[in-house]
């Protein structure tokens, strides 16, 4: 079963600081996914990454894939109180069939 | 258009009862896949449903769990005889094609008492 593991699972960061969440999986793939998840909320598309090399940038939040290290790099800019949420990576092995989801990192973004 | 729609959003069930929860995709999307969302984890898969057709259960317990996707109306996720274990956050998405991006529901919050 492919294997996705995201860390730190936990991030606390102050305002103003920059800071990476990391995405490792187990199998070749080009095609990951970033969303963002609020307390009791659904789950917000922030990122679509289809191929080598790719870097989405939106706001403070910029992803970047690297298919040949099978990593994915979420990178914070100057965060803000508005950003804390839990954040999933999630890989899709090109099946068409379903998407593997990271453990999630909860990101809590202090004043 | 109303995005993908899943009711009830919170459902309350004693142990060895019944819970139906429901998903209508975003219009003009086909394919279906409901996913459970444990306290404190990532969404696991549980099967991937296009109109009258599972396409992939490998996600979903052998026993007391179902899904269709009728051609008219909503797909139901069916957990008979709930257990205490049964309560998660369970969420739907929908894409218009394979290979595509999801668009998720804001799930149903199922609680075994």
């Amino acid at each position: 079963e492919l294997k996705v593991e995201q860390n730190p699972l936990f991030l606390s960061m102050q305002e103003g600081k920059n800071y990476t969440i990391y995405c490792n999986y187990s199998t070749t793939s080009d095609r990951l996914y970033w969303y963002r998840q609020d307390p009791g909320k659904s789950l917000e598309s922030l990122f679509v990454l289809l191929s080598n090399g790719a870097v989405k940038q939106e706001g403070r939040l910029m992803a970047s894939l690297d298919t040949k290290a099978r990593l994915s790099t979420l990178h914070i800019t100057a965060a803000v109180h508005d950003l804390s949420a839990t954040y999933f990576c999630a890989v899709d092995p090109n099946t068409g069939n379903q998407f593997y989801f990271g453990t999630g990192t909860s990101l809590t973004v202090i004043p | 258009n109303a995005g993908v729609m899943q009711n009830p959003r919170h459902l309350v069930r004693r142990r060895g009862q019944e819970a139906r929860l429901r998903c209508s995709p975003m219009k003009g999307h086909s394919h279906v896949y409901w996913y459970r969302q444990l306290p404190e984890e990532g969404l696991k898969f549980m099967v991937y449903l296009q109109k009258e057709n599972i396409i992939d259960e490998s996600g979903m317990p052998k026993e007391r769990f179902s899904a269709e996707f009728p051609k008219e109306g909503p797909s139901i996720l069916r957990i008979q005889q709930v257990v205490r274990g049964d309560s998660a956050a369970y969420f739907c998405a929908s894409s218009p094609l394979v290979n595509y991006g999801y668009t998720f529901g804001s799930g149903t919050r199922l609680t075994v008492v």
